[in-house]
């Protein structure tokens, strides 16, 4: 089975720009949560869907949103994008769910995107 | 205020040596704690996962431990490799342990030399 799959793996934009970032979880799993990896720092949290809704929210601007399709795949998407946005983005999928659709399992990442902003 | 606080920040052993990681969280209420390793430019790997009931767990020559009541957590390398060398992130779950409830670290950075 394939793990979780982020595309694309690296990318420059410049200040300003728009970027997508894509992301395919685990078959079966229904969560899917992104984070964004400064270097040398851990894992800050930004979103967490769930069935397509939104189940938390992490302290970022509103610049950033995302979404979850259908098929449990998600976007990502950062407008306006700042010097500081500059990170590897990481996505999680979650296959346990316990009542309240919180996910309390085993979270699988997938390998990242990493985006350079000049 | 939520934290996990991870030590050293880096460490540098020989292979065939063993390490002990350490990490104390203020994480009120507690849920779960969690052990990943990282390896440069890719995604966490899970470790361990403990609940509040346990106090210690292994997944090969990796080790962790729990004490809830002094709010820390060891992670210990029996016999290191090569391959060991990667960052090592504890996380604390709190609100029942929900996956959007994650508290980071900022990871041990460990390089294990031949």
């Amino acid at each position: 089975d394939a793990g979780v799959t982020q595309s694309p793996t690296h990318l420059i934009k410049t200040r300003g720009q728009h970027v997508t970032l894509r992301c395919s979880p685990i078959s079966g799993h229904k969560s899917v949560s992104w984070y964004q990896q400064v270097l040398g720092q851990g894992p800050q949290f930004i979103f967490q869907y769930y069935e397509k809704e939104e189940r938390g929210r992490g302290n970022f601007p509103d610049r950033f949103s995302a979404r979850q399709f259908p098929n449990y795949s998600s976007e990502l998407n950062v407008n306006a994008l700042l010097l500081g946005d500059s990170a590897l983005y990481l996505c999680a999928s979650s296959g346990t769910r316990l009542a309240g659709g919180f996910n309390t399992g085993e979270l699988f990442f997938g390998e990242g995107s990493r985006l350079t902003v000049l | 205020k939520n934290q996990v606080e991870q030590s050293p920040q880096s460490l540098i052993i020989l292979e065939g040596k063993n390490c002990t990681l350490q990490c104390n969280y203020t994480v009120s209420p507690f849920s779960n704690l969690r052990w990943y390793k990282q390896d440069t430019g890719r995604g966490p790997v899970s470790l361990t996962i403990m609940t509040f009931s346990e106090n210690t767990k292994s997944n090969g020559r990796y080790t962790a431990t729990l004490d809830a009541d002094t709010k820390q957590s060891s992670l210990h390398i029996t016999a290191s490799q090569l391959s060991d060398s990667a960052s090592y992130i504890c996380v604390v779950g709190t609100a029942g342990g929900a996956t959007n409830k994650l508290i980071f670290g900022t990871g041990t950075l460990l390089a294990v030399q031949p």
